[in-house]
């Protein structure tokens, strides 16, 4: 077991660039998650997807923010464009359906837009 | 709606010492809830969880928490803190298993040598 691996682990961007973050669940699990940790506002959930289809995106910032899962291995957040109040540390999660099934995390992606 | 409360951002104990961090959270069904621990540039990782059964929920490194619903609470416990236990600390909160987690802002353990 693999893990969640999201990449890259760094990004540095200008502003008014796109960004593309990515995130490989691990193999099985039917939710992906992406949320959102800053100092001022803590973890934020951004989006979550159950068998590759979108249920909440709620949290999405605003229109800048996509996200997509196009098949269960493999989901993007893409930023387009970036702003300085995008830099953060982004994370992808992974669970399986069920009631004892935990939470997954990646390490995380750190966004930097100067 | 689901939400959790952490408080103290910042909690400092010795090496040896009793570590209590606080969690309280509102739901309108009875609740799924967590503790999860994110060291330094990493992601987070599951502590322990209670969704049924036990009050009592005994997790990794030696940590447990106690579900008490007349008190809307779940505190984490250790009896005795380790340096290794410096990390941040999430408590999160769920209304079934199918459903996203609501995480509180965390709470940064320091221990003191």
């Amino acid at each position: 077991d693999a893990g969640v691996i999201q990449s890259p682990r760094h990004e540095v961007t200008e502003m008014g660039q796109e960004v593309t973050l990515r995130c490989k669940p691990i193999s099985g699990h039917d939710y992906l998650f992406w949320y959102r940790q800053t100092m001022m506002r803590g973890l934020e959930l951004l989006i979550y997807f159950n068998n590759n289809v979108p249920i909440d995106d709620s949290g999405m910032p605003e229109d800048r923010f996509s996200a997509k899962m196009p098949n269960a291995s493999f989901s993007t957040l893409k930023i387009q464009p970036s702003e300085p109040r995008d830099s953060a540390v982004y994370f992808c999660a992974s669970r399986r359906t069920g009631g004892n099934s935990p939470l997954h995390f990646g390490n995380g992606t750190r966004l930097t837009v100067t | 709606a689901q939400s959790v409360t952490q408080l103290g951002s910042h909690v400092s104990v010795s090496e040896g010492a009793l570590v209590l961090l606080r969690c309280n959270y509102s739901s309108s069904v009875p609740p799924y809830l967590f503790w999860y621990v994110q060291y330094p540039n990493q992601g987070l990782q599951l502590l322990l969880k209670y969704t049924t059964g036990a009050t009592l929920v005994k997790g990794i490194n030696g940590f447990e928490a106690e579900f008490k619903k007349s008190e809307t609470s779940f505190h984490l416990t250790k009896p005795s803190a380790h340096m290794s236990d410096a990390a941040e600390y999430f408590c999160a909160v769920s209304k079934d298993s199918s459903y996203k987690l609501i995480f509180g802002s965390g709470t940064r353990l320091l221990v003191r040598p």
